[in-house]
């Protein structure tokens, strides 16, 4: 079946600017995450829906980013006046139901560059 | 809150030789360990996962072994191909109140020389 879809797979803008980055979970996931990763580094945790609600956003790293997920389903990640330190690849996950051992299923990214 | 550390950071070995990656952790609640290998230009993909109620799993030429009194974990590769090489990613999650959130290491560079 289909996994996890991002898009754009990638993004240029420029500073100050906004950006939305889109998440397609794996059909009939429950739960969905937000990771960033930046060069040479593993995935970071930035959020955490299960269902339409935020359960966990503590990884978010100010007030400039926000993500909703209206219906359950798809994502979306907004970061609002971007600044060069946003440039990284922005990774999307699901699982089919919450919890710590539930195996994470991660999309290809969105790689996003602020100039 | 958790704690990965990953090493080695670049691994370089010849074709049909093992490799082996070790990750370490901090919080003793965590329960899930998995691993993920990232190419060029991809997301994360999982490739092996173990849970704390196992100390080995195997697949294939790929194993983890889980040693939950030192707080470690390795991934093993046997007979390795070149299309082995890429960045191999460990995790650890399940832990603490955030039990949903994984924890990842910095990641490892394989290179399966032919």
């Amino acid at each position: 079946g289909a996994g996890v879809s991002q898009t754009p797979s990638n993004k240029v803008t420029e500073k100050g600017k906004y950006v939305e980055l889109r998440c397609d979970p794996i059909s009939g996931h429950t739960a969905l995450y937000w990771y960033r990763q930046s060069l040479g580094q593993g995935p970071e945790f930035l959020i955490y829906f299960q269902g339409t609600g935020a359960a966990d956003d503590s990884g978010l790293p100010n007030d400039r980013f926000f993500a909703v997920r209206p219906e359950g389903s798809v994502s979306t990640l907004k970061i609002q006046r971007t600044e060069r330190g946003d440039s990284a690849v922005y990774l999307c996950a699901s699982s089919l139901n919450a919890g710590g051992r539930e195996t994470q299923y991660f999309g290809p990214g969105t790689r996003l560059l602020v100039l | 809150g958790e704690n990965v550390e990953q090493h080695p950071s670049t691994l370089s070995v010849q074709e049909g030789d093992s490799a082996v990656i070790k990750c370490t952790y901090s919080d003793s609640a965590s329960n899930y360990f998995p691993w993920y290998k990232q190419e060029l230009g991809k997301g994360p993909q999982l490739i092996i996962d173990i849970r704390s109620n196992v100390g080995e799993k195997k697949d294939q030429r790929i194993a983890v072994t889980l040693n939950k009194t030192a707080k470690h974990f390795s991934l093993h590769i046997t007979e390795t191909q070149p299309e082995d090489s890429a960045v191999y990613f460990c995790a650890a999650g399940g832990g603490g109140g955030s039990n949903y959130k994984l924890t990842f290491g910095k990641g490892t560079l394989l290179t399966v020389n032919p």
